[in-house]
C-alpha cells in the first residue's frame, strides 16, 4: 500500500513563529502537493513539486514556501505564522501510470494563537 | 480545460438503503476519474478510480461507480448503507496525460449522513 506520512497531526504554534510541516512518501513518487482545506473553500493548492528541488507555486503561495531536498519529503514552510494559516494542512503524492492517481496523507491540523 | 460538479452538497440516507452520490464532469479528453472519502479529522482515502479500463469500478467498503461517457457522469453507489458510510466524498478529474499542477480538478465535495 502507498503511504503518505505526515509526521505532525496537531499543532498549536504562536503568530510570527517559523512552523515545519513535514510529508514522506514510501513509493518513489515524482509529484508531490500540498493542500490547505479550509470549510466552505474546499481544497486549495498551495505548491507542488514536480521532482526533486523543482517546485511550482499553486493558488495561494503566499506566507508559505516549501522544500523538496529528496524524493521522499516535501515540507511545507510558514516563515512567520499568522492566523488566518490556522487551518487543515493536506499533503499528497501522485504515481504516473495507474491514472496518475493522488495518495493523501491524514492531515495536518494547525492552530496559529 | 476541465471541470468537476458534484449536485448534492448534502445527502441523507437510512441505514441499510442504497446511497447515490452524483459528479459530472466535463473535459477535451478522457480522463481518469476518482472518488474519495474523507472521515472527520482524517486525510483522504482514495475509494475507487477510473483509468479506462471498465466503466464499471468497483471500489472498497461496497462502493461502486459507473463511468458514463454519453452523460459525462460517474456516480458513486452503495446498495446498502452503513453508519460507518457517513463521511465527506469527494469526485476528482484528471488529465491522463498532462502531469502538471492544474491536472487535477476536485469537485466542491458531497457530505454523507447515515440515519439510525
Amino acid at each position: 500500500d502507498v503511504k503518505v506520512t505526515q509526521s505532525s497531526r496537531y499543532l498549536v504554534k504562536r503568530t510570527g513563529e517559523k512552523v515545519f510541516l513535514e510529508c514522506v512518501q514510501d513509493m518513489d513518487h515524482e509529484n508531490m502537493f500540498w493542500y490547505r482545506q479550509d470549510p466552505g473553500l474546499g481544497l486549495r493548492l498551495i505548491y507542488f513539486s514536480y521532482d526533486v528541488k523543482m517546485k511550482e507555486k499553486g493558488d495561494i503561495p503566499e506566507g508559505y514556501s516549501v522544500s523538496r531536498e529528496k524524493k521522499e519529503r516535501f515540507s511545507l514552510i510558514l516563515e512567520s505564522a499568522s492566523t488566518n494559516q490556522t487551518s487543515m494542512y493536506l499533503c499528497a503524492s501522485r504515481v504516473f501510470g495507474e491514472g496518475n492517481t493522488i495518495y493523501f496523507g491524514e492531515g495536518s491540523w494547525l492552530t496559529v494563537v | 480545460a476541465q471541470s468537476v460538479t458534484q449536485l448534492d452538497s448534502h445527502v441523507s440516507v437510512s441505514e441499510g438503503t442504497p446511497v447515490l452520490l452524483r459528479c459530472n464532469y466535463s473535459s477535451s479528453y478522457s480522463p481518469s476519474l476518482f472518488w474519495y472519502v474523507q472521515h472527520p479529522n482524517k486525510g483522504l482515502q482514495l475509494l475507487l478510480k477510473y483509468t479506462s479500463a471498465a466503466t464499471l469500478v468497483k471500489g472498497i467498503n461496497g462502493f461502486e461507480a459507473e463511468f458514463k461517457k454519453s452523460e459525462t457522469s460517474f456516480h458513486l453507489t452503495k446498495p446498502s448503507a452503513h453508519m460507518s458510510d457517513a463521511a465527506e466524498y469527494f469526485c476528482v478529474v484528471s488529465d491522463r496525460v498532462d502531469t502538471g499542477r492544474r491536472a487535477l480538478t476536485f469537485g466542491s465535495g458531497t457530505r454523507l449522513q447515515v440515519q439510525p
